[in-house]
């Protein structure tokens, strides 16, 4: 499988804490892409981050990129009880910038 | 503006039964997906279109079929419905990839579907 692994599969910590959550992955990328999932719902994109950047932030979003180690780790900053959510990562291969293949997911449980 | 919209929300079959999911976009995109989340595992790529007339199979193909009846909406058909394919389907659209790769995903809510 291509998928990206990620970990921890589950993660519960206290409004105001930081999360950090982390995607490993198998082949070369295009870019990895962020999203995140409410209970019921479709996925949201958060943030993109492309194979020739190592570092990206968007408000409390901070993601970096190791394509040596074909990882990548998104930080959450002062989380909210909004903040609550499954969080995947996609990677998008170098040989088809068509498919996106996505994580297991880590579920963040953030407790006001 | 509705994004991308699937239907129906929920549906329960019985087995050899088919069905056919819709999915809608008006983001005027070129690339459509489809996938199915089973409980526990991320998303799983079962047909895609990269442009209007044309599909092709992502990892889990088998037992489905797809049509991309034109730029705004592609289609997912069950033709004999299985226990196995007991899942949550997510229909994704985005702008064009190929040269464009650093594109996002939009996703609608998802059809839940059971078969008994």
């Amino acid at each position: 499988s291509q998928q990206g692994e990620e970990d921890p599969q589950a993660l519960s910590i206290q409004e105001g804490e930081n999360a950090t959550m982390n995607c490993s992955y198998k082949t070369s990328i295009n870019n990895l892409q962020w999203y995140r999932q409410n209970s019921g719902r479709g996925l949201v994109h958060l943030i993109l981050i492309r194979s020739n950047e190592r570092e990206k932030h968007s408000g409390r979003l901070r993601v970096t990129l190791d394509t040596s180690k074909k990882s990548s780790s998104l930080l959450i900053t002062a989380s909210r009880a909004a903040d609550t959510a499954s969080y995947f990562c996609a990677t998008v291969p170098i040989y088809n910038f068509n498919k996106f293949y996505f994580g297991s997911g880590t579920k963040l449980n953030v407790k006001p | 503006n509705a994004g991308v919209t699937q239907t129906p929300k929920f549906q329960v079959l019985k087995t050899g039964q088919s069905m056919t999911l819709q999915c809608a976009q008006d983001m005027n995109h070129n690339s459509m997906y489809w996938y199915r989340q089973d409980p526990g595992m991320g998303l799983r790529l079962i047909y895609y279109s990269a442009s209007e007339g044309t599909t092709d199979k992502g990892e889990v193909p088998n037992g489905y079929n797809v049509s991309r009846l034109n730029k705004r909406e592609f289609s997912l058909r069950l033709e004999s419905a299985a226990p196995s394919q007991t899942s949550v389907y997510f229909c994704a659209s985005s702008a064009r990839q190929g040269e464009l790769a650093n594109q996002p995903q939009h996703f609608g809510d998802g059809t839940r579907l059971s078969i008994l």
